[in-house]
């Protein structure tokens, strides 16, 4: 099994609102990321897990709210979310967060806050 | 930056034809990988070159890595409509275990 699974596809959400994201792999992978995509621009780095310790945050604001309850899943929590964070989220997974492993990626969510 | 810079940022051409698509960076790497992307869905790994690989094939896929000019290129030989999508480079960064940073990326039109 070499898919990345994100859930829900889509969400619509108010600012006001508090959701979730999630992301499953079952590839026995120990790094996850998660990423911010806006349209025609490249994948940007959120948050990186290793062995389900956060290992990076790239400075992202605390509405934004990362989780990795066990080695095959990872967890988005939004809070407060701005119109300007509409955007497709993507989840990754490699084996381990070295320089030749390859990323794996969800098909993601695409978020849209009124 | 690190962050890697395609060009050019759009290509559009016949079925058929060869679509040749460039990315620089800016620091000494281990590894570049090429990425697709279909229209608002998650990006597929494509190829991975080392730093001291300078071409490597999978199938139509052809890629190139010049360390000494910091570039890499990645040709796509009889282009069908399918291959339709944006193509990223992404690279590491030599020393450490950063993850990967991605160019801008190629937008690809290929025309039936």
């Amino acid at each position: 099994d070499t898919e990345v699974t994100q859930t829900p596809k889509h969400l619509v959400m108010g600012m006001t609102n508090k959701k979730s994201l999630k992301c499953e792999q079952h590839m026995g992978h120990r790094a996850m990321y998660w990423y911010k995509q806006k349209a025609k621009k490249p994948p940007e780095l959120m948050f990186v897990y290793s062995y389900e310790k956060l290992s990076i945050n790239e400075s992202v604001p605390s509405r934004f709210s990362p989780e990795c309850p066990n080695s095959s899943l990872l967890n988005l929590h939004l809070h407060a979310l701005q119109p300007e964070d509409s955007a497709l989220y993507l989840c990754a997974s490699s084996q381990r967060v070295k320089q030749l492993d390859t990323q794996y990626f969800g098909p993601g969510t695409r978020l849209t806050v009124l | 930056s690190q962050q890697g810079e395609e060009d050019p940022q759009a290509l559009s051409i016949q079925e058929g034809e060869n679509a040749t698509m460039n990315c620089s960076y800016k620091t000494s790497i281990n590894n570049l990988q090429w990425y697709r992307q279909n229209s608002g869905r998650g990006l597929v790994h494509l190829i991975l070159i080392r730093s001291n690989e300078r071409e490597k094939h999978s199938g139509r896929l052809r890629v190139t890595l010049d360390t000494s000019k910091k570039s890499s290129s990645l040709l796509i030989t009889a282009s069908r409509a399918a291959d339709t999508a944006s193509y990223f480079c992404a690279t590491d960064r030599r020393w450490g275990n950063t993850p990967l940073v991605f160019g801008k990326g190629t937008r690809l039109s290929v025309i039936a």
